[in-house]
């Protein structure tokens, strides 16, 4: 079955640097790619997705993600990060083959002022 | 056009109870399942549902039961609540269709078993 590793639980960065959060894959076929941002006592936004096309994503609040296939990797990031951006951050993956999305257990971003 | 929608958003049970977590969506999706969030273990998959009639066991199924008589509702039954049942629940129902691919997810249902 697929999975995700995020190799770190807490990530800080001061606000107005770059950010990355790293997460790293494995599937038998082709991946289906994702990013998703829980705030505190709420559900999971969606961020961006890759499935196909090109290895750099765009999406939602300004972050962007890369897919790296080589090193199996899609690194969540954003140019500039404000403290409106610190939440828990998920990955997820699914085999292109299959129907169940897997999770990674998460990285706690905390942006200070 | 609701989404995911799941009920209730909060329950206490005491151990041994039974309950059943409501989930309903109103995008005709085909696929849907059932995570639990657990504090450093992100979300992992229960149960899911390819369509009306068809489940199967995901990651931690053990305890929990599911059915699909419809497509639009994917209730989750805990059949005696245990302590280690204790979570935050989330139902997502999903699409793919000519190469599109959509994941929805509810509110979801913070459940402590006392």
């Amino acid at each position: 079955a697929q999975s995700v590793a995020q190799p770190e639980d807490q990530v800080n960065v001061a606000e107005g640097n770059p950010l990355t959060v790293k997460c790293t894959y494995s599937v038998s076929g082709n991946p289906y790619l994702f990013w998703y941002v829980q705030y505190p006592n709420r559900g999971l936004q969606f961020l961006l997705k890759y499935i196909t096309g090109d290895n750099l994503v765009k999406g939602s609040y300004g972050f962007e993600a890369e897919f790296n296939k080589s090193q199996t990797s899609f690194h969540l990031k954003k140019p500039s990060a404000l403290v409106s951006d610190s939440a828990l951050y998920f990955c997820a993956v699914r085999d292109g083959g299959n129907n169940d999305m897997r999770f990674g257990a998460g990285t706690r971003l905390t942006v200070k002022p | 056009n609701a989404g995911v929608t799941q009920t209730p958003k909060f329950q206490v049970l005491k151990t041994g109870q039974s309950m059943t977590l409501q989930c309903a969506q109103d995008m005709n999706h085909e696929y849907m399942s059932w995570y639990r969030q657990d504090p450093g273990m992100g979300l992992r998959l229960i149960h899911y549902s390819v369509g009306a009639g068809i489940t199967d066991q995901g990651e931690v199924p053990n305890g929990y039961n599911v059915s699909r008589s419809t497509t639009e509702d994917f209730p989750l039954r805990l059949l005696s609540a245990a302590p280690s049942q204790t979570s935050v629940y989330f139902c997502a129902s999903s699409y793919s269709r000519g190469g599109e691919y959509g994941y929805t997810f509810g509110s979801g249902t913070r459940l402590t078993v006392v």
